[in-house]
């Protein structure tokens, strides 16, 4: 089974508009991390926000919010007021465990976001 | 500032040959990863190493060896090069901490011929 499901390959949002992008979870450790990475055309990886399993309340940095939800093993990714700068690859990514200090980062496929002016 | 630098950022090589692939960091960060990024694919981890002298195998690591003589480096050298190692190589390295929040290089593109 896939650790990190990204369903989106691709997606399109007017400028302004908010987006969701979507990223589904396994693991059957309880002490984990959510992570979102922007890969613009350029190439670099760009972190952007992180949400740890324990965390009571749905991280937020600046524009981009991570919508939790535990039960449903989701961690999908709210850009508010899109903008052209958004548009990129957009990568979820999981760590998993600290068994004898094993750090296991698994990333999704990604997502293509393209921001319509 | 701090930074993670990766070179060559471009390099063309010939099936057979030995490439190595140079990945330096300012951060002081303990941990350091190799990842190759495949259309389809996404990110996936060849090495890691959580400091001096460890070194660890990935999901993917036949044909990729790492050392670890420094906290700031983290070579990558393909033993003898495939055409299904051309890919995109991005190094990362990380603070253990609450987040563990990996930080990455610009990537180095390696096609072999």
């Amino acid at each position: 089974a896939q650790k990190i499901t990204q369903t989106q390959p691709g997606m399109f949002v007017q400028e302004k508009e908010a987006v969701t992008l979507d990223c589904t979870y396994d693991t059957s450790d309880p002490s984990y991390g959510l992570f979102w990475y922007k890969q613009p055309s350029s190439g670099e990886m760009i972190f952007l926000i992180y949400q740890g399993s324990y965390d009571q309340q749905n991280a937020t940095e600046g524009r981009y919010s991570l919508n939790f939800q535990k039960a449903r093993k989701s961690a999908n990714l709210v850009i508010s007021a899109s903008q052209l700068g958004d548009s990129a690859m957009y990568f979820c990514a999981m760590r998993e465990g600290y068994s004898g200090g094993y750090q296991k980062v698994t990333f999704g496929t990604g997502t293509k976001l393209q921001v319509i002016p | 500032d701090a930074e993670i630098t990766q070179s060559p950022r471009h390099k063309i090589t010939e099936t057979g040959r030995q490439v190595t692939l140079a990945c330096h960091q300012t951060w002081n960060h303990n941990n350091m990863f190799w990842y190759r990024q495949d259309l389809g694919h996404g990110l996936r981890l060849i090495h890691y190493s959580y400091g001096v002298q460890d070194t660890n195998k990935g999901e993917v690591s036949d044909g990729y060896s790492v050392s670890r003589s420094n906290t700031e480096d983290l070579p990558l050298t393909l033993e003898s090069a495939a055409s299904s190692q051309t890919s995109v190589y991005f190094c990362a390295s990380s603070e253990r901490g609450r987040t563990d929040t990996q930080y990455f290089g610009p990537g180095t593109r390696l096609t072999v011929l």
